[in-house]
C-alpha cells in the first residue's frame, strides 16, 4: 500500500503563490483525483478540496486544486501567515480498495 | 451543528485491547461511509479503515488486518473501532472522518500502547 508522494517542505514569501504537488499512479490520483487537507499544529485536518477542485463552503478561493495525469496540485495564492501548516493529499486506490495519503508538505510562509 | 466526537482512547499495554467510539450529530450519519485515520506523534496521516454506509464493505490497511475491526450502528449514529493485539506502533491520535470526501473530522482520541 504505497502512499502518495509529496515534497516534505515548501517555503514562500508573504503574498506569494505556492504550488504543492502530490504524485500517485493511474489507480489512485490518476483515476479519481485527490483530496487536499490542511492541518495546523494541534488541530484535526480540514478539507480544502475534494476530487481535484471541489471546495467545501467556507474555504477561500485562494485555494485551488488541479490534476494532470497522476499528479495533483494545490495552488495557494496571496499567501497569508495563517496558511503556514501541513498539507496532505489523499486518494482512493481503486485497484486495492484502500485509501492512501501523501506524507505531507510543511508550508512555511516567510 | 455538524460534529464527530471520538472517545475510548487511553493507555494500554502491548497485546491489550481498546474500543474506540465516534458519535455523529448534525448530519445524516446513515448516508455516509466513514473512516478511521490515525496520526502517530510527529508523523503524517495514515488511513486505518473505512466502512460503507450500510456496513457491508470494510477495507483495512495491511498493518491492522486481523487485529482491528470497524463497525457502525446507524440507529445510534455511531462508529466503532475494536483494536486487539495492540502494538507500540499503534500509538497515535485516532480520528474518525466522513467519506468519501473527508469533509467532517472529529477532534481525535489518543491511544498510547506502552508497557
Amino acid at each position: 500500500q504505497a502512499g502518495l508522494t509529496q515534497p516534505p517542505s515548501v517555503s514562500k514569501g508573504l503574498r506569494q503563490t505556492a504550488t504543492l504537488t502530490c504524485t500517485g499512479n493511474s489507480n489512485n490520483v490518476g483515476n479519481e483525483g485527490a483530496a487536499w487537507l490542511q492541518q495546523h499544529q494541534g488541530h484535526p485536518p480540514r478539507l480544502l478540496s475534494y476530487r481535484n477542485n471541489n471546495r467545501p463552503s467556507g474555504i477561500s478561493e485562494r485555494f485551488s486544486a488541479s490534476r494532470s495525469g497522476n499528479t495533483a496540485s494545490l495552488t495557494i495564492t496571496g499567501l497569508q501567515p495563517e496558511d503556514e501548516a501541513d498539507y496532505y493529499c489523499s486518494a482512493r486506490d481503486s485497484s486495492l480498495n484502500v485509501v492512501v495519503f501523501g506524507g505531507g508538505t510543511k508550508l512555511t510562509v516567510l | 451543528e455538524v460534529q464527530l466526537l471520538e472517545s475510548g482512547g487511553g493507555l494500554v499495554q502491548p497485546g491489550g485491547s481498546l474500543r474506540l467510539s465516534c458519535a455523529a450529530s448534525g448530519f445524516s450519519f446513515s448516508s455516509y461511509a466513514m473512516s478511521w485515520v490515525r496520526q502517530a506523534p510527529g508523523k503524517g496521516l495514515e488511513w486505518v479503515s473505512s466502512i460503507s454506509d450500510s456496513g457491508g464493505s470494510t477495507p483495512y490497511t495491511d498493518s491492522v488486518k486481523g487485529r482491528f475491526t470497524i463497525s457502525r450502528d446507524n440507529s445510534k449514529s455511531a462508529l466503532y473501532l475494536q483494536m486487539n493485539s495492540l502494538r507500540t506502533e499503534d500509538t497515535a491520535i485516532y480520528y474518525c472522518a466522513t467519506r468519501p470526501a473527508f469533509d467532517i473530522w472529529g477532534q481525535g482520541t489518543m491511544v498510547t500502547v506502552s508497557s
